[in-house]
C-alpha cells in the first residue's frame, strides 16, 4: 500500500492546455516534494513545500501543500511538450534526513 | 547533473549471479539512499545510510545488502539474482544541512537479469 496516492496515473493532453496532478495521503508530512523524471534519468527535484497551505510557483508550475499537510497538488498552465515526463510526489515524515515516501507517479504526455 | 554518480549505467547478468552497484554521493552529502524502480511497483525505498551507518530500511530483500564506506561512497550488493530483480536502481544523496530531506538522484543503473 502506497502512503502517497497520485492521480491521475496517466495524462495525455495537447499543448496549451492546463492540468492538475494530485498527491493524497491519510498521513501528515513535515514536507512534501515534487520531482520530475525523464526516461533513463533519475528524478529531479522541482520544489519542496513545508508549510500547510503553502503555494509555490515555478514559472508555469504551481505547487500547493494542503492545510493539513496531508496532500499536495501540481498545476501546470499552458503545458508544453517539454513538460512531458513522470511527475512524482514524495513526503518526509519528519525525521531530519529521513527516508522519503514516493507516490507512484503521474505520466504526463503533452502533444504539440 | 545532480552530482551523484552511479556505475555502471547498464548491467546484464544471468539468474543466480551476484552484482555490485556503486554510488558516489554529492560532495559533502553524508546521507545515501537506494531505491528500486520497476514499472509495476514504482520507486521503492530499499535502504538508507548516514555517515557510514545504516539509518533506515525499507523493502530490501535478504539477498540484497548495502554499505557505506569511510569516503561516503556506497555499494549495493544483489545476490542470487532472479528475473524479477530486473529494474532501475537509483542512488540518491541528501545534504547534511537540510532540515527537510531533499534527495538528489543519480542517473541509475539499469539491471537486466536474463
Amino acid at each position: 500500500t502506497q502512503l502517497l496516492e497520485q492521480s491521475p496515473q496517466f495524462l495525455s493532453i495537447q499543448e496549451g492546455e492546463n492540468l492538475t496532478v494530485y498527491c493524497n495521503s491519510s498521513s501528515v508530512f513535515s514536507s512534501l516534494q515534487w520531482y520530475r523524471q525523464e526516461p533513463g534519468e533519475g528524478p529531479v527535484l522541482l520544489v519542496t513545500v513545508v508549510t500547510g497551505g503553502e503555494v509555490k510557483k515555478l514559472k508555469r508550475l504551481t505547487f500547493q501543500f494542503g492545510d493539513a499537510r496531508k496532500d499536495s497538488s501540481l498545476h501546470i498552465t499552458a503545458a508544453q511538450p517539454g513538460d512531458t515526463g513522470l511527475y512524482l510526489c514524495a513526503g518526509d515524515r519528519g525525521s531530519t534526513l529521513g527516508r522519503l515516501y514516493f507516490g507512484r507517479g503521474t505520466q504526463l504526455t503533452v502533444w504539440p | 547533473d545532480s552530482g551523484v554518480t552511479q556505475t555502471p549505467k547498464h548491467l546484464i547478468t544471468a539468474t543466480g549471479q551476484r552484482v555490485t552497484l556503486r554510488c558516489s554521493p554529492r560532495s559533502g552529502d553524508l546521507s545515501v539512499y537506494w531505491y528500486q524502480q520497476s514499472l509495476d511497483q514504482g520507486l521503492q525505498f530499499l535502504i538508507q545510510y548516514y555517515n557510514g551507518e545504516e539509518r533506515a530500511k525499507g523493502n530490501i530483500l535478504e539477498r540484497f545488502s548495502a554499505q557505506q564506506f569511510p569516503d561516503l561512497h556506497s555499494e549495493l550488493n544483489l545476490s542470487s539474482l532472479e528475473l524479477g530483480d530486473s529494474a532501475l536502481y537509483f542512488c540518491a544523496s541528501s545534504p547534511w544541512y537540510s532540515l527537510n530531506t531533499e534527495a538528489f538522484f543519480g542517473q541509475g543503473t539499469r539491471l537486466t537479469v536474463v
